[in-house]
């Protein structure tokens, strides 16, 4: 069965230092994996995905995700985290024997950069 | 371009009554899916509609119903609402059901309180 995991509730950083939010999947075969960040109040906007080739992932806003196949793992990371990151981030896997627009996602992690 | 609108964006309904939530996706977006956002269960998959056809269906009771127009747009039914049903719904939208690179855009939601 498909699976993600954000073993992390909570992380907190300090502006300026790099963050690491985590993920782990689980999943039949090749996944597709995405992050996702939802703000108060409102819907989730997509930062990065992952399909195949490079393991280094460049998404939006300067944020970049690791795939490691041997580890299941996509973490998702960022140089120097702003306040303005502050967030609930999701991680997400999509089973490629399944339709579009099923994703499994991990239950989020909230993301506090503090000044 | 417009992003996916969700109407209306709060309601409040009485147990026992039931709901239409709608979602107009981004223009030239023929797949529709419908997420459930709870604090206890997270992000749970309900449908998904291509074509005002379901190409998939999460595991909720047959309360929960789904349609798609001809013109991609799509609403949601919930009927003989339950306290637990009180959750933000998302609707999400790709271009198809079966294109993987595609990313799901959601809406900011539509926040369902049940009493």
């Amino acid at each position: 069965a498909q699976s993600v995991a954000q073993p992390e509730d909570q992380v907190n950083v300090a502006e300026g230092n790099p963050l690491t939010v985590k993920c782990t999947y689980s999943v039949s075969g090749n996944p597709y994996l995405f992050w996702y960040v939802q703000y108060p109040n409102r819907g989730l906007q997509f930062l990065l995905k992952y399909i195949t080739g490079d393991n280094l992932v460049k998404g939006s806003y300067g944020f970049e995700a690791e795939f490691n196949k041997s580890q299941t793992s996509f973490h998702l990371k960022k140089p120097s985290a702003l306040v303005s990151d502050s967030a609930l981030y999701f991680c997400a896997v999509r089973d490629r024997g399944s339709t579009l627009g099923r994703l499994y996602f991990g239950r989020g992690t909230q993301l506090t950069v503090w000044p | 371009k417009a992003g996916v609108t969700q109407t209306p964006r709060y309601l409040i309904k009485t147990r026992g009554q039931q709901v239409t939530l709608s979602c107009s996706p981004i223009s030239g977006h023929r797949s529709v899916s419908w997420y459930q956002q709870t604090p206890g269960q997270g992000l749970q998959f309900l449908f998904e509609y291509f074509s005002e056809t379901q190409r998939n269906k999460g595991n909720f009771p047959g309360r929960f119903s789904g349609r798609q127009f001809s013109n991609s747009r799509s609403e949601m039914n919930v009927s003989t609402l339950e306290l637990g049903d009180s959750a933000l719904y998302l609707c999400a939208s790709s271009l198809s059901h079966n294109t993987y690179n595609s990313p799901l855009h959601f809406g900011n939601g539509t926040r369902l309180t049940v009493t």
